[in-house]
């Protein structure tokens, strides 16, 4: 039984340039949420998309964006990247929103 | 939301007990109490969770007093692989976030564990 899967494992951009993260979600799992983990803090929570839909989201510009296909996978999308936007980019799946989250190992991403 | 309050980091020695404290005042009736490990460069894992009175699973205890406005999370004979950073969550669903509110990790308490 596949954990929560997360690609790439690191990436390297510059600033202004656009990411996408992808992730997998636990098998069986149908609520993606993605986090914003900068070094030495906790993670901080982007937004959760169930349904394809968002249905929360944190204190996050709107240049982050995410979409959750109909196999329940999610990408995270990050426009105009600064150099603030460096951070471990966690992705949590878990059942019917309010189920216990299960971690990928992340997206460690470094904008230059 | 309730906020939760963790010591920012604690010692101890393998083979040792170790009681980290999360304090959340404005807990309320729905929430539980959620708590994750996360070991450097990985996502958080899951380790325990209540609601009140005390919980047990393989790895921790979990009390929770009657107010529940604290709660402890109870690691017992501590080795070096415990060293990694605890995060105490609340909120009104079982995956310890609140389902209408924003889903807050805090600082977490940094546990080093010496030989």
């Amino acid at each position: 039984d596949a954990g929560v899967t997360q690609s790439p494992t690191h990436l390297i951009k510059t600033r202004g340039q656009q990411v996408t993260l992808r992730c997998s979600p636990k098998s069986g799992h149908d609520t993606v949420s993605w986090y914003q983990q900068a070094l030495g803090q906790g993670p901080q929570f982007i937004f959760q998309y169930y349904e394809e839909e968002e249905r929360q989201r944190g204190n996050f510009p709107d240049r982050f964006s995410g979409h959750q296909f109909p196999n329940y996978s999610s990408e995270l999308n990050v426009n105009a990247l600064l150099l603030g936007d460096s951070a471990l980019y966690l992705c949590a799946s878990s059942l019917k929103r309010l189920g216990e989250q299960y971690f990928g190992p992340g997206t460690r991403l470094t904008v230059t | 939301l309730a906020k939760t309050t963790q010591p920012i980091s604690m010692d101890s020695y393998e083979g040792q007990e170790v009681n980290i404290t999360c304090s959340h005042n404005n807990i309320a009736t729905n929430d539980y109490i959620t708590w994750y490990q996360q070991f450097p460069s990985q996502g958080p894992r899951f380790i325990i969770q209540g609601y009140k009175t005390k919980v047990t699973n393989e790895v921790a205890s979990l009390f929770i007093p009657a107010d529940r406005k604290s709660s402890t999370l109870s690691l017992p004979r501590v080795s070096l692989s415990d060293t990694a950073v605890y995060y105490c969550l609340v909120g009104d669903g079982p995956g310890g976030y609140s389902s209408a509110s924003k889903i807050i990790f805090g600082s977490g308490t940094r546990l080093s564990i010496r030989p």
